[in-house]
């Protein structure tokens, strides 16, 4: 099993270019998770799905839309990139327990 | 401000020596999460202390939860050079998909 995975690794954006990070699944988790990791400021929840089809902001969701169209997919897309949103993004599933099971990440610069 | 705040930010030691971190909060947490992550990665659950006053060990890593559920310590005996990483605490807020991390402890311990 590959756990959670996220693509791409790295991505270079100029100011108001837009992209889709996506993140994939296969341990059949219902809810999945997107956060954004800044030094000194720890995760923060962006995003999050509790089941296909569902979708519910968290912390900071300003700037994000995500989508679920299959279980095992959760996409995070940024429509018009701010450098504000230079950050290091991870995906994370869960079986509704207290474990989230985290993908390597994402890094994002935006120019 | 942090909703937890994590203590030191960075603590560099030798190999051997003893160490403990913090985290704290003013809220009341029905319960808390230690991650441990490596450079490159996502975080990884240590443990999850659920009962005020808990203490759990793992190997050489002793968690404590605080008997008002608003803070926890995590306490290792003879550090290793593969303690080395990034220590976070995470609570839930109001349920366990609001996740809320600390900043973090960036642990370093010299050979």
């Amino acid at each position: 099993n590959a756990g959670v995975t996220q693509t791409p690794k790295f991505r270079v954006l100029k100011t108001g270019q837009s992209m889709t990070l996506l993140c994939a699944q296969d341990m059949n988790h219902e809810y999945m998770y997107w956060y954004r990791q800044d030094p000194g400021m720890g995760l923060r929840l962006i995003h999050y799905s509790v089941g296909e089809g569902t979708t519910a902001k968290g912390e900071v969701p300003d700037g994000y839309n995500v989508s679920r169209l299959k279980k095992q997919n959760f996409l995070l897309g940024l429509e018009s990139a701010a450098p504000s949103q230079t950050s290091v993004y991870f995906c994370a599933s869960s079986s509704g327990g207290n474990e989230q099971f985290f993908g390597p990440g994402t890094r994002l610069t935006v120019l | 401000t942090q909703l937890l705040e994590q203590s030191p930010q960075f603590l560099s030691i030798q190999e051997g020596e003893n160490l403990t971190v913090y985290c704290n909060s003013s809220s009341v947490f029905s319960s808390l999460q230690w991650y441990r992550q490596e450079p490159g990665e996502g975080p990884v659950l240590l443990v999850t202390v659920v009962t005020g006053g808990e203490v759990k060990k793992l190997k050489r890593l002793t968690f404590q939860f605080g008997d008002a559920r608003k803070d926890s310590s995590l306490h290792i005996t003879a550090a290793q050079p593969g303690d080395t990483g990034l220590y976070l605490c995470a609570g839930p807020l109001y349920n366990n998909n609001d996740m809320r991390f600390g900043a973090g402890t960036r642990l370093t311990v010299k050979p």
